[in-house]
């Protein structure tokens, strides 16, 4: 079955301790993307990838870093996470660049205390 | 400074009743117009996606439009299960290829 997959789907935690939210995909997609959604804000997005090694920025980079070293991963890290970052977040990936029918994971909700 | 808004914010429809959502844009060079629904709790998943103005394109009840400056999602006697946010995104060409998402439409069908 093609999908998104997002883990962990819930997290709890504290400012400053770096965490990592991991994202995979098993279809080939050459484009990754993170998004947060905030009430009022709508859908934004943090950072994107258009193939391996390939990262630019969203919207709204600050405070976010990935990686995408290996097709099927697009790890977003969180190196000292702060209070304002508590959001739900979203992976997504797409065939190519052209973002055409992205899919979605199913959601990660974080707080940061 | 929005490059995409949506409206309305909300809308309520009885069962039958057609409607229009609608996605204005003003990034230049547009790529692509996306559409999307999300349900409560749930991921966006993809309804559409446009190119060029004059292009729709269909799907069940919904049928989405595209101008030059605007899309409109229109819902042709909805049913109780179309109720759902629906999303707007544009990608815009040229090199940048990051997307921008409106707030959404949060649309509740009444039966």
């Amino acid at each position: 079955e093609a999908q998104v997959t997002q883990n962990p789907r819930y997290l709890i935690t504290v400012t400053g301790k770096k965490l990592t939210v991991t994202c995979s995909q098993n279809m080939n997609h050459e484009y990754m993307s993170w998004y947060r959604q905030d009430p009022g804000l709508g859908l934004r997005q943090i950072y994107y990838s258009m193939n391996v090694e390939v990262t630019d920025k969203g919207d709204v980079p600050e405070g976010y870093k990935v990686s995408r070293k290996e097709k099927r991963n697009f790890p977003l890290i969180l190196e000292s996470p702060s209070p304002n970052q508590t959001s739900l977040y979203f992976c997504a990936s797409a065939f190519d660049r052209t973002a055409d029918i992205q899919y979605f994971g199913a959601g990660t909700r974080l707080s940061v205390l | 400074e929005d490059q995409v808004t949506q409206s309305p914010e909300a809308l309520r429809l009885q069962e039958g009743e057609s409607s229009s959502l609608n996605c204005s844009y003003t990034v230049s060079g547009l790529r692509g117009l996306f559409w999307y629904r999300q349900d409560p709790g749930k991921g966006p998943e993809f309804l559409f996606t446009l190119y060029s103005a004059g292009e729709e394109k269909e799907k069940e009840r919904l049928k989405a439009t595209l101008t030059k400056k605007e899309s409109f999602l229109h819902i042709t006697a909805p049913k109780p299960e179309d109720s759902a946010t629906y999303l707007c995104a544009v990608q815009q060409g040229g090199g940048a290829d990051g997307l921008t998402f409106g707030k959404g439409t949060h649309l509740i069908i009444q039966p």
